[in-house]
């Protein structure tokens, strides 16, 4: 079984801190993903990573900077947290197009609440 | 760019009763489609995907979907509803060659 986790369910942090949301995998995927989701928006894409060291830029990347430097974990930061990031946080990992037809697996989600 | 919609945030059932919860897309390319299943407090989980074999494609719990080029959909559909389908479903559409566009999500209640 494809496993995705990520370090919190629940986060709660001030405005201005800085926040680190950590997310593993365990099946050598090549893809990557954060997102977040709200309620009416869906999924909206962050960044994602192809490959370590790689990064893009996905939808709504502002306010926010990823890090990879192993395969299995992907790094999803805010500099300097907002009330309006107050959001729920997935993580997913996939192979590369076209195996398996980019099947998306997912980690629980994180709940952030930015005070 | 590729999209997808999906028609009525909210659908509510009786227990039996039929499911249907609607996606469209746009799509310049022959589309990988998905739908995904969020429980409460979970993240999401697969319930099928078409990959331009069969278009009525099987998926897990019961569920399937029918892909229809003519009409640019790909609706869910359940013969017979649970209670522990209750649940908020995501249609999603590949983009370019890595990544998924999201719908807005359908959050399905079933009525006792």
């Amino acid at each position: 079984d494809v496993k995705v986790t990520q370090s919190s369910r629940y986060l709660v942090k001030r405005t201005g801190e800085k926040v680190f949301l950590e997310c593993v995998q365990d099946m050598d995927h090549e893809n990557m993903f954060w997102y977040r989701q709200d309620p009416g928006l869906g999924l909206r894409l962050i960044y994602f990573s192809y490959d370590v060291k790689m990064k893009e830029k996905g939808d709504i990347p502002e306010g926010y900077s990823v890090s990879r430097e192993k395969k299995e974990r992907f790094s999803l930061i805010l500099e300097s947290a907002s009330t309006n990031q107050t959001s729920m946080y997935l993580c997913a990992s996939s192979l590369p197009f076209p195996r398996f037809g980019n099947e998306q697996f997912f980690g629980p989600g994180t709940r952030l609440t930015v005070l | 760019a590729q999209s997808v919609t999906q028609l009525g945030s909210h659908v509510s059932v009786s227990e039996g009763a039929l499911v249907l919860l609607r996606c469209n897309y746009s799509s310049s390319v022959p589309p990988y489609l998905f739908w995904y299943v969020q429980y409460p407090n979970q993240g999401l989980q697969l319930l099928l995907k078409y990959t331009s074999a069969a278009t009525l494609v099987k998926g897990i719990n019961g569920f399937e979907a029918e892909f229809k080029k003519s009409e640019t959909s790909f609706h869910l559909t359940k013969p017979s509803a649970h209670m522990s389908d209750a649940a908020e479903y995501f249609c999603a559409v590949i983009q370019g060659a890595q990544k998924l566009v999201f719908g807005q999500g359908t959050r399905l209640t079933i009525n006792p």
